[in-house]
């Protein structure tokens, strides 16, 4: 069974940093890209990004490049999301999910929340 | 990016019978070198992540019952539910996975009249 598992979300003020993590099994971790997305309070989903199998290539959404890092460690089977220098529009409940072209499989996700 | 346009922000069906939820895109997600349409449709209920129903615009993930169906090409979408139960109370997406940023529908909320 495809489980993932985020962790790190939390209260962070603005200009602040984060890392978010996921923790995939069920699945060969390192045969498929992977996905972040978000989705803020009372909104629609937000793809943020994703990665390659072995994290060479990376693309973003243009409100979050050069703010957050996609990585990923195969080894431990592993996916990340550092973010830093967070806004008060970042707040929301970020996923994790597997690629297979879109996103098929999905975690419960990490609630982020930037506020002072 | 690409802009997916849903219609209508919201809808209300009686038991058993069709709901229709259409998406727009603003620029063909239709591949031409193998015919496929990268979209997918998704439903989300409260306080869960979405869930995937269709992709290739009308392709059903395995376990989603068959009066969920997909339809179009290029620019314009449908979901179909042939005749709505208590549990299609939800939320739907339209995604377009054509090029990044993957962007995501507005959402269309489904509720029983």
């Amino acid at each position: 069974e495809v489980q993932l598992v985020e962790s790190g979300g939390g209260l962070v003020q603005p200009g602040g940093s984060l890392r978010l993590s996921c923790a995939a099994s069920g699945f060969t971790f390192s045969s498929y890209w992977m996905i972040w997305v978000r989705q803020a309070p009372g909104k629609g989903p937000e793809w943020v990004g994703n990665t390659n199998q072995d994290g060479t290539e990376k693309y973003y959404v243009d409100s979050v490049k050069g703010r957050f890092t996609i990585s990923r460690d195969n080894a431990k089977n592993s996916l990340y999301l550092q973010m830093n220098s967070l806004r008060a529009e970042d707040t929301g409940v970020y996923y994790c999910a597997r690629d297979g072209g879109f996103p098929d499989y999905w975690g419960q996700g990490t609630l982020v929340t930037v506020s002072s | 990016d690409i802009v997916m346009t849903q219609s209508p922000d919201s809808l209300a069906v009686s038991l058993g019978e069709r709901a229709s939820i259409n998406c727009k895109s603003s620029q063909s997600v239709l591949f031409s070198s193998n015919s496929k349409n990268y979209f997918a449709w998704y439903q989300q209920k409260p306080g869960q992540p979405p869930k995937l129903l269709i992709y290739w615009a009308s392709t059903r993930e395995s376990g989603v019952p068959d009066r969920f169906s997909g339809s179009g090409s290029g620019t314009d979408f449908t979901l179909t539910i042939s005749s709505l139960q208590a549990e299609d109370v939800a939320v739907y997406y339209c995604q377009q996975y054509y090029s990044p940023p993957h962007t995501f529908g507005q959402g269309t909320k489904l509720e029983i009249k």
